[in-house]
């Protein structure tokens, strides 16, 4: 099973600024995705994070607000920018094989203020 | 386009009690995932199921796909503390159970009384 450690697992940031958020896996792995859970909700897919090209952005979701990086196939960030307390939420970071199993990591917790 | 429902939201569970957590799609399910989720953190994968009919276990925890392959449900057999936590059903979208990308259930909170 593959090990996915994000970082940082929480952080408090003031409205108008950019924090990025680092998944790091400890095997390759074909496909890594980004995921938000906004307060009470469940998850929803932000974006694939493809390797060596420009992530793949689902409905609601835009490259200039969640600009994504995958450098290899073991690690890839999320950047949430401009933020507003409506990005308060976990961000998980997902990652694996095509084979069965799809792993998450411990999520970062963002509150904005 | 494809939503999970799941029931029920919350349970509350004397320990030692048996309960079932169920997972229904409008549409054929190609790939089901359960996971568990303490508040806050992290998706702790349980299992996957794709075939219809198709059941597995994990210690005193049971999930299975009917043979439609529009409901899952996770069975928990005497239930303990640790058992606490939000219950995720995911699946695959697009056909695909490779392509990585699910759709979630809303969860189901349970908790376990001492």
């Amino acid at each position: 099973s593959a090990v996915i450690s994000q970082k940082p697992s929480r952080d408090i940031c003031q409205r108008g600024t950019s924090l990025t958020i680092q998944c790091q896996v400890d095997s390759q792995v074909t496909m890594m995705f980004w995921y938000r859970q906004q307060p009470g909700q469940s998850l929803t897919l932000i974006a694939t994070a493809n390797q060596g090209s420009e992530a793949t952005y689902e409905s609601g979701f835009v490259i200039d607000k969640f600009p994504i990086s995958r450098p290899n196939l073991t690690f890839s960030t999320l950047t949430v920018s401009n933020m507003s307390p409506e990005d308060s939420s976990i961000y998980l970071c997902s990652a694996g094989t095509g084979r069965e199993k799809l792993f998450f990591g411990s999520g970062t917790q963002l509150s904005v203020l | 386009s494809q939503e999970l429902e799941q029931s029920p939201q919350s349970l509350i569970v004397q320990e030692g009690k048996n309960l079932t957590i169920n997972c229904t799609s409008s549409k054929t399910l190609y790939g089901l995932y359960w996971y568990k989720q303490k508040y806050g953190e992290g998706l702790i994968f349980l299992m996957m199921l794709q075939k219809g009919g198709e059941e597995k276990s994990h210690e005193k925890i049971t999930a299975k796909l009917d043979e439609k392959k529009q409901q899952s449900s996770l069975h928990i057999t005497a239930s303990q503390p640790s058992h606490a936590g939000i219950y995720l059903c995911g699946a695959a979208r697009h056909g695909s159970s490779n392509t990585g990308k699910l759709i979630f259930g809303q969860g189901t909170t349970l908790q376990v009384k001492p």
